[in-house]
């Protein structure tokens, strides 16, 4: 099956600066790689997604690169704000609508004010 | 977009007592069901997948007769937790995949065993 990894675990910026987490899938057929935003007790909110026909996709200040040669994937977060300190996971799968997410192991961004 | 509604948010239970947890969804039929679990500060863990009218698959090392999974709609996916102990205290989530929305996700229940 699937397996992600992610780095870094906790990630501390100051306001304004940028932040990038990185993940590697093990699983070649994995073509859907979102990106998930989570706060304590609640459920995951999609950030952004990209698909494996993309290298890169931008939604103002969030963007996710894609290496499928290397199986690696990024989420960038510029200018940073407090607001976006969170829990935030990467997930992959191979979209065929019956197989699930497999998650990383999440990163803590804390943006210090 | 798609919504999955799931209850209870939070229940707390005595020890050796079972919990069931519900997930429907709400404006699309949800062919496949899958559940997670999240540990304090820990990431989701898929439990099983559960299709419409067959039997959930479950992942290795999470226990069938303890994690009874029914998905007997294309609304409505269940899951009790059968003779709940302290260690089965736990965020579940349930998510199904809705296109083009992609995965819609529940917003969790916090269970608590005493």
């Amino acid at each position: 099956g699937e397996n992600v990894e992610q780095h870094p675990s906790t990630l501390s910026v100051q306001e304004g600066d940028s932040a990038v987490i990185k993940c590697t899938y093990s699983d070649s057929a994995s073509n859907y790689f979102p990106w998930y935003k989570q706060e304590l007790g609640k459920r995951p909110q999609l950030i952004i997604d990209i698909r494996s026909n993309v290298g890169e996709k931008k939604d103002q200040r969030i963007a996710v690169t894609l290496n499928k040669t290397a199986k690696h994937f990024s989420l960038h977060i510029t200018e940073t704000q407090p607001e976006d300190s969170a829990v935030y996971f990467c997930a992959a799968t191979p979209d065929t609508g019956r197989r699930a997410l497999t998650f990383g192991s999440g990163t803590r961004l804390q943006v210090q004010p | 977009g798609a919504v999955v509604s799931q209850h209870p948010s939070r229940v707390i239970c005595k020890s050796g007592t079972s919990v069931k947890i519900e997930c429907r969804s709400l404006d699309f039929q949800a062919t496949t069901m899958f559940w997670y679990r999240q540990f304090p500060k820990k990431s989701l863990m898929l439990m099983a997948t559960s299709n419409e009218g067959s039997k959930a698959t479950y992942e290795q090392g999470v226990e069938k007769d303890k994690f009874l999974i029914n998905h007997a709609s294309l609304t409505l996916s269940t899951l009790t937790v059968t003779s709940a102990h302290p260690e089965d205290s736990s965020f579940y989530i349930c998510s199904a995949r809705d296109r083009p929305y992609g995965y819609t996700f529940g917003s969790g229940t916090r269970l608590t065993v005493v």
